[in-house]
């Protein structure tokens, strides 16, 4: 299957303070990328759609000015979570569509996050 | 009714049987479907992807699609402790290459 990497794979911020998360297609390239989060023992939840050059598309109830996506290249989208509150804290995942054979999803192993 | 559905378990099933889990979905026009695996704590994984009604066999997993019922199913042979995780159905919608999802079967293998 094809790679994706996703980094920090944890990381504990303060409250008020911003966390950048990057995703990474290692050996195809996603024009289109997803990011998701979790919560324990919860269904995953879509919160936006990167595409590779325009603006990210988010999930209804999705604030666009907390969670900055930027989809620089073909094969690297970041999320940046500003003035992190301790509600943010949840399990964030990347994923990428390979095009060929058939918009295959991949995803990263996920950036667990804790807001203090 | 929900686009994708899955039974969400637990499954308990006997180590070595056969583990049956199955997902039905609401858009008839729908045609390319997939199951990940996701461990606790874990992200998912792509374990099959199944585009033709029939059935699709990868080593000890399975997939089955009909189309006519709107029915895919994966069935796990000779089921391990270690295949203890839950499944999760995927069907993909072609208008924004997003998955639509279930909500998982946690399956349990017993030892």
């Amino acid at each position: 299957g094809a790679v994706v990497s996703q980094h920090p794979s944890r990381v504990i911020c303060k409250s008020g303070t911003s966390v950048k998360i990057e995703c990474r297609s290692l050996d195809f390239q996603a024009t289109t990328m997803f990011w998701y989060r979790q919560f324990p023992k919860k269904s995953l939840m879509l919160m936006a759609t990167s595409n590779e050059g325009s603006k990210a598309t988010y999930e209804q109830g999705v604030e666009k000015d907390k969670f900055l996506i930027n989809h620089a290249s073909l094969t690297l989208s970041t999320l940046t979570v500003t003035s992190a509150h301790p509600e943010d804290s949840s399990f964030y995942i990347c994923s990428a569509n390979r095009r060929e054979p058939n918009y295959e999803q991949y995803f990263g192993p996920g950036t667990r996050l804790t807001v203090t | 009714q929900k686009e994708v559905e899955q039974n969400s378990g637990p499954l308990s099933v006997p180590e070595g049987a056969i583990a049956s889990l199955n997902c039905t979905y609401s858009d008839r026009g729908s045609q390319s479907f997939f199951w990940y695996r996701q461990y606790s704590g874990k992200s998912p994984e792509l374990i099959m992807s199944i585009y033709s009604n029939g059935d699709k066999e990868d080593g000890r997993f399975t997939a089955q699609l009909n189309k006519a019922s709107q029915y895919v199913s994966l069935l796990i042979r000779d089921s391990q402790p270690s295949d203890s995780a839950t499944y999760l159905c995927a069907v993909f919608r072609d208008s924004n290459y997003q998955l639509i999802w279930g909500a998982g079967t946690k399956l349990i293998i017993k030892p």
